[in-house]
């Protein structure tokens, strides 16, 4: 069964630091790029980032440049965002999300991981 | 301000046809980005519902379509059923950002 499982979110302080990971399993991860989504409580959706398949290129919104990386581990089929300097305009529910190369959309959702940045 | 604009809400009743639009520019779906469209159920993850403007993933019913001209891009939903009651985002990417780009999206309700 093809899945992403999301991981990591919770409760930080601004300007605080927090990293999220998601879990793949069913497919093969290391053939796929990956994107990382959020959405604000009643907001739409907002893309965050993306990695290529192999890690060799990176993208980020302008939004989070500068203060989150993301990265992914092949070998153990998992994907990263480290966020740092995280403000309120951040709280949101983050979904990891597989590219597929053939379709070229975001074929594949997690259920989410919900991030709160208040003090 | 979504790049990609699409009208807050649509509404239908049962058995009937509506359509979504959504708005892009020349440096998204009018440079020849494809457009794809997300149905997100209440209290849920998006998921895939079109993609490549008119193609369907396995699963989901043809009732649902897609079209594109010109700078935008359309989803249609026939025979409309009460369990169609979601948010509808249409997507793609954007040369001028250098990223992927989402719509505000759109509220169906089935009345």
């Amino acid at each position: 069964q093809v899945r992403l499982l999301e991981s990591g979110g919770g409760v930080v302080q601004p300007g605080g630091s927090l990293r999220l990971s998601c879990a793949a399993s069913g497919f093969t991860f290391s053939t796929y790029g990956m994107h990382w989504v959020r959405q604000a409580p009643g907001k739409g959706l907002e893309w965050v980032s993306f990695i290529r398949y192999d890690g060799s290129k990176k993208y980020y919104a302008d939004s989070v440049t500068g203060r989150f990386t993301i990265s992914r581990d092949n070998s153990n089929n998992t994907l990263y965002l480290q966020m740092n300097g995280l403000r309120a305009e951040d709280t949101a529910v983050y979904y990891c999300a597989s590219y597929s190369y053939v379709s070229d959309a975001f074929d594949i959702w997690g259920q989410g991981t919900l991030v709160t940045v208040s003090s | 301000q979504s790049v990609l604009t699409q009208p807050p809400s649509v509404s239908g009743a049962p058995g009937q046809r509506v359509t979504f639009s959504c708005t892009g520019s020349s440096s998204n779906i009018g440079a020849g980005y494809e457009a794809h469209w997300y149905q997100q159920l209440p209290g849920t993850a998006p998921k895939l519902l079109i993609y490549g403007t008119n193609n369907r993933p396995s699963g989901v019913p043809d009732r649902f379509s897609g079209s594109k001209s010109g700078t935008s891009a359309s989803l249609t939903i026939t025979g409309l059923q009460a369990e169609d009651e979601a948010n509808y985002y249409c997507q793609s990417y954007d040369s001028s950002l250098s990223g992927w780009v989402f719509g505000g999206g759109t509220k169906l309700t089935v009345l």
